[in-house]
């Protein structure tokens, strides 16, 4: 397997821009997870997703960070109109089912972000 | 509800020494607990995993940790340090068959002295 794919790898952008971060979990994971890490704040959950349906987004910042998942392969992170302070880097990561009683995690390499 | 501490923002050992980065952990029921390594530039993968079986854990390079009830303790260690360790370290906790997510702590950075 080729584990969690994340594009891009890096963005740059400037404020007022939309971006999007794309990932790939790990075929067969019914979870996936967006974590954003910062010097500042360490490693922050996003929001969460089990069978494609968003179960917690307590820890999206703001209205303008939004997240889909239109099926099991396929998760996006948009962020419109983005700001200096979005500056981060964006990891996604899976599991499987909770029922496993496995619920370990599987990171992707990340997206640097910075908008200038 | 779940939580770790890890005491330590930042550990240095010298190459060749003993490496013991600290977490507690706090759960309403029995845990499960994990140590991720992240490197530079990259994301996070984990080094061991503790799931109630035994209680002394072995990961990957070298490393292992102990889970100690009574102190709700999970420490990382690995007997001689080698410069490729250099990274940050988080300490992680879960509640089985009861909670999606995993709770993590604030990393510890361990630097290895030459």
């Amino acid at each position: 397997d080729a584990g969690v794919i994340q594009s891009p790898r890096h963005e740059v952008t400037e404020m007022g821009q939309e971006v999007t971060l794309r990932c790939k979990p790990i075929s067969g994971h019914d979870y996936l997870f967006w974590y954003r890490q910062t010097m500042m704040r360490g490693l922050e959950l996003l929001i969460y997703f089990n069978n494609n349906v968003p179960i917690d987004d307590s820890g999206m910042p703001e209205d303008r960070f939004s997240a889909k998942m239109p099926n099991a392969s396929f998760s996006t992170l948009k962020i419109q109109p983005s700001e200096p302070r979005d500056s981060a880097v964006y990891f996604c990561a899976s599991s499987q089912a909770v029922g496993t009683g496995d619920n370990e995690q599987f990171f992707g390499p990340g997206t640097r972000l910075t908008v200038l | 509800a779940q939580s770790v501490t890890q005491l330590g923002s930042h550990v240095s050992v010298s190459e060749g020494a003993l490496v013991l980065l600290r977490c507690n952990y706090s759960s309403s029921v029995p845990p499960y607990l994990f140590w991720y390594v992240q490197y530079p530039n990259q994301g996070l993968q984990l080094l061991l995993k503790y799931t109630s079986a035994a209680t002394l854990v072995k990961g990957i390079n070298g490393f292992e940790a102990e889970f100690k009830k009574s102190e709700t303790s999970f420490h990382l260690t690995k007997p001689s340090a080698h410069m490729s360790d250099a990274a940050e370290y988080f300490c992680a906790v879960s509640a089985p068959w009861r909670d999606d997510k995993i709770i993590f702590g604030k990393g510890t950075r361990l630097h290895i002295l030459p």
